[in-house]
This record gives C-alpha cells, sequence and structure tokens, in this order.
C-alpha cells in the first residue's frame, strides 16, 4: 500500500534555531512531494515541493531534501521564528494519478 | 486574486441529513479536488474534477458526491450523514503542478 508517515509528531525549537522536520514515504512510484504548512482553523498553506529527479530544492529560508534511496523527505527551516508555529504535512503523489497522499503531521512549537 | 474560497466556513447538521459544499478555485485554475480532515489527522482524498468530469476517487462511499460546473467550481455534496463525516473538508485547485487550498468547510453532523 502507500503510506506517508512522519517520524516526530512535536518538535520543539527556540527562536532562531534550524529545524528539520522528516518524514518517510513507502509509494517508490511517487515522482512530486510536497510540504504543506497548516496553522489552527485554516487550510494548508504550500511552502515547497520537489520532483524526484531532484534531491534538494532550495526556497526563502526552507529547503527540501529528497532520498529516494530510503524513501526519507525532510523540510529544514532555517533560523525559525514564533510564526513558523504550525503543523507540517509532507505529500506525495504517484507519477499519473492526480490524489495526493498526506501524513498525520508534526507540531513545530517555536520558543521566543 | 482571491485564492481558493470555500463556502460555508462552518456547518452543522444531523445525522441522516444531506448536505452541499461549495469551492470556488483560484483564477486560472481548472481542476478541483476534495479531501477531507478529521482532527489531529492529514488531508485524506475524497475525489478530483477537471473538465466537469471526476477524474479519480479516494476510498470514500457513493454518499460522497461532487459536481464541477463550467466556471471550474465545485461542489461536494453528502448524502445520509454519519457522525464519522465531522470534519474539516478542504477544497484544493490546481492548473499544472502545485494544489492551492482553501480555508476549509468545517462541518459537525451530531
Amino acid at each position: 500500500g502507500e503510506s506517508v508517515g512522519l517520524h516526530l509528531p512535536t518538535l520543539s525549537v527556540q527562536e532562531g534555531d534550524n529545524s528539520i522536520i522528516n518524514c518517510a514515504y513507502s509509494n517508490s512510484a511517487s515522482d512530486y512531494f510536497i510540504w504543506y504548512k497548516q496553522e489552527s482553523g485554516k487550510g494548508p498553506q504550500f511552502i515547497i515541493d520537489i520532483r524526484s529527479n531532484m534531491d534538494k530544492r532550495q526556497g526563502q529560508r526552507v529547503t527540501v531534501l529528497l532520498n529516494k534511496t530510503v524513501k526519507h523527505l525532510s523540510l529544514q527551516i532555517a533560523a525559525t521564528q514564533p510564526g513558523d508555529s504550525a503543523v507540517y504535512f509532507c505529500a506525495e503523489r504517484e507519477t499519473g494519478f492526480q490524489k495526493l497522499v498526506f501524513g498525520t503531521g508534526t507540531r513545530l512549537l517555536v520558543s521566543p | 486574486d482571491a485564492g481558493v474560497t470555500q463556502s460555508p466556513t462552518h456547518l452543522i447538521k444531523t445525522r441522516g441529513q444531506q448536505v452541499t459544499l461549495r469551492c470556488s478555485p483560484k483564477s486560472g485554475h481548472d481542476t478541483v479536488s476534495w479531501y477531507q480532515q478529521a482532527l489531529g489527522q492529514g488531508p485524506q482524498f475524497i475525489f478530483q474534477y477537471y473538465e466537469e468530469e471526476e477524474r479519480q476517487r479516494g476510498n470514500f462511499p457513493d454518499r460522497f458526491s461532487g459536481h464541477q460546473f463550467p466556471n471550474y467550481s465545485s461542489e461536494l455534496n453528502v448524502n445520509a450523514l454519519l457522525l464519522g463525516d465531522s470534519a474539516l473538508y478542504l477544497c484544493a485547485s490546481s492548473l499544472v503542478g502545485e494544489a492551492f487550498f482553501g480555508q476549509g468547510t468545517r462541518l459537525t453532523v451530531v
């Protein structure tokens, strides 16, 4: 079957630290991966994506790393800020299919 | 650009009733997907509409149905509501790549 899961349900960091959120996936046919941020009472907000022909992609303060060998995805947030506090989801999409498969999420708590 | 808009934002229904949720996609987007998000869980794919046709469906019963209109807006209908249908219902629109989500409709079945 297919599943996307996260290793750590809650991650607590200090403001200014770098945060790393991890995600394991099991569907080797997935070719597209996305990280979403979801704040309380809101819909998921796109952060960054990566296709399977890449192993790293950088955005503003965020970096996504993809290791297809071990089916692992990570999101790195540099200089974490209190506004980064939210639940973070990784999602995968299989080649030729439309649906996104989400994990259960990791809650990031940033202390000032 | 208004982004993805959903209505209503909150809804309370009684078990056995029927409900219709609405979604307007982001300007220029032609594909609409619906997801159900239970409390503390990740969103679960219900189905996707493209060119007014259901293109793919997740593991949801036939009580869940949908429609897409020529202007790309979409509706999600749920019949014979169960207590377990209580969730946040999310609409996402896309054109080619990334999917943009709306704020969701919080459905409570009592």
